[in-house]
């Protein structure tokens, strides 16, 4: 089965600093990968998905994320952080046609004023 | 629209009672998920509704959690003799259809406290 890897639990920033959240998977094909994030008291929602193609996707809030396939990675990234992206982050993994996604610990970022 | 929703949004029971936690998809999405989120843990895979297929329940961590899914719509996951360790978050997500391309649509969740 895939899983996931973040290895940082917990980051800080400063606002207006960049940032990059790491991820990494383990699956023996092209997987299939995403980024969610879970602000305070809210649901969980999609940043961006990679399935094929273009090795760097952009996702919505100004993220990016780029999968590179010989280091296991999709880390996410974003030039300028803001204040509001204090949140969770998810990545998560899945397989073509399979019902199962596997998600990642989590990271936790603070955004310093 | 309406999104995913969940009910109780709160839910503290004794060991060894029982739960129903309920979720109500996005109007029109065939597939509905539950999670599980523990403290520093993550998000993990409970049981996967897909139309009318036979559950995908390989996730389910013990025999005391079930989950049904009526008219291919509400479902309610019922966790048995709760123990202490049920302690954690149960998100429901839904999608469009069956794979893994459609983007998961997750409730604000429901969090259960065993004591």
């Amino acid at each position: 089965a895939q899983s996931v890897t973040q290895p940082d639990i917990h980051i800080t920033v400063s606002e207006g600093a960049s940032l990059e959240l790491r991820c990494n998977y383990s699956y023996g094909a092209t997987p299939y990968l995403f980024w969610y994030v879970q602000s305070p008291g809210q649901g969980l929602q999609l940043l961006l998905k990679y399935f094929s193609g273009d090795t760097l996707v952009q996702g919505i809030k100004g993220f990016e994320a780029e999968f590179k396939r010989s280091q296991s990675s999709f880390n996410l990234r974003k030039p300028s952080v803001h204040w509001s992206d204090a949140a969770e982050y998810f990545c998560a993994v899945g397989r073509y046609n399979n019902n199962d996604m596997r998600f990642g610990a989590g990271t936790r970022l603070t955004v310093k004023p | 629209g309406a999104g995913v929703s969940q009910s109780p949004s709160n839910k503290v029971t004794e060991k060894g009672k029982d739960v129903e936690l309920r979720c109500d998809p996005i109007s029109g999405h065939t597939a509905l998920y539950w999670y599980r989120q523990s403290l520093g843990q993550g998000l993990e895979f409970l049981i996967y509704f897909q139309g009318n297929s036979a559950p995908d329940k390989s996730g389910l961590p013990s025999d005391r959690f079930s989950a049904e899914r009526t008219g291919g719509s509400v479902s309610t996951l019922t966790i048995q003799r709760t123990q202490q360790e049920d302690s954690a978050v149960y998100l429901c997500a839904s999608t469009p259809g069956g794979t893994q391309y459609y983007e998961q649509y997750f409730g604000p969740g429901t969090r259960l406290t065993v004591t």
